[in-house]
C-alpha cells in the first residue's frame, strides 16, 4: 500500500547528542515536509523539498538539518544546537501542484533527557 | 504572529451542537486544507478548497474558502463525541508550494 512511514515511533536522545528521524514515502511525490508540534500548538514548518536534492528552510529550521538524496526519503537530523528539541516531529509528502493533497506520517515523539 | 490564525483556540460544546472554527490570513490563500488530528497522531484529511467561494462538505462538516480566498471556515452541524480533536487549517500563502499550518483548534464535545 502507499503511504508515508515516520520511524521511530518514539525516541529518547541524551542532551548534546545528533539525531536523525526517518521519514520514507512510496506516493511518488516530489514534495516532502517536516514539522514540529509542541502540546497545545499547531504545526510549525522546519524544512520541506520540492524535489530531490534541493530543499529550504521553513520558519524553525535553526538546529536542524536535511537531506533529500532520494525521492522517497526525506531525514531529518536535530542537532545538539537545537535547545529545545523535545517534540512531536511530523514528517509530510504531496504532489505537484498547490491544491493537491498532503499525506502525514504517525509522527516521532523525540524526548531529550 | 502567524500567517494563519484559527479561532477560537478552543472549543467545548454540548453534543447535537453546531459549531464553526475559522481560518484567516492577510495573504491569499493558495489552496486550504483542514485536518483533524488526535493529539499525538498523524493527520486526517477532511477536506481542500482552491477556488474562492467553493464549498465541500461530508457527512456532517462543510468547509468554505471566501470570495477573497483569504478565510476559511469550517462547520460542523450536529456534533458528537467522534467530532472530538485537534483541527488545523493548512495553507500555501506563497504559491512557492511551502505549505504552512494555523495553531489548531481543540474540540471537546460533551456528551
Amino acid at each position: 500500500d502507499g503511504g508515508i512511514t515516520q520511524s521511530p515511533k518514539y525516541l529518547f536522545r541524551k542532551e548534546g547528542q545528533n539525531v536523525t528521524l526517518s521519514c520514507e514515502q512510496n506516493l511518488n511525490h516530489d514534495a516532502m515536509y517536516w514539522y514540529r508540534q509542541d502540546p497545545g500548538q499547531g504545526l510549525r514548518l522546519i524544512y520541506y523539498s520540492q524535489i530531490v536534492n534541493d530543499f529550504q528552510k521553513g520558519d524553525i529550521a535553526e538546529g536542524y538539518s536535511v537531506s533529500r538524496e532520494k525521492k522517497e526519503s526525506f531525514p531529518l537530523t536535530v542537532t545538539s544546537a537545537q535547545k529545545n528539541p523535545t517534540a512531536f516531529y511530523l514528517c509530510a509528502s504531496k504532489g505537484q501542484g498547490s491544491v493537491t493533497e498532503a499525506f502525514f506520517g504517525q509522527g516521532t515523539r523525540l524526548t531529550v533527557v | 504572529s502567524q500567517e494563519l490564525e484559527q479561532s477560537p483556540q478552543s472549543l467545548i460544546v454540548q453534543e447535537g451542537k453546531n459549531l464553526t472554527i475559522n481560518c484567516t490570513s492577510s495573504k491569499t490563500l493558495y489552496g486550504l486544507y483542514w485536518y483533524k488530528q488526535k493529539y499525538g497522531e498523524g493527520l486526517i484529511f477532511l477536506m481542500m478548497l482552491q477556488k474562492g467561494g467553493e464549498e465541500k462538505s461530508h457527512e456532517k462538516i462543510t468547509a468554505k474558502l471566501d470570495e477573497k480566498k483569504q478565510q476559511s471556515s469550517l462547520h460542523i452541524t450536529a456534533s458528537q463525541p467522534s467530532h472530538a480533536g485537534i483541527y488545523l487549517c493548512g495553507a500555501d500563502t506563497s504559491n512557492t508550494g511551502k505549505l504552512i499550518f494555523g495553531q489548531g483548534t481543540t474540540l471537546q464535545v460533551k456528551p
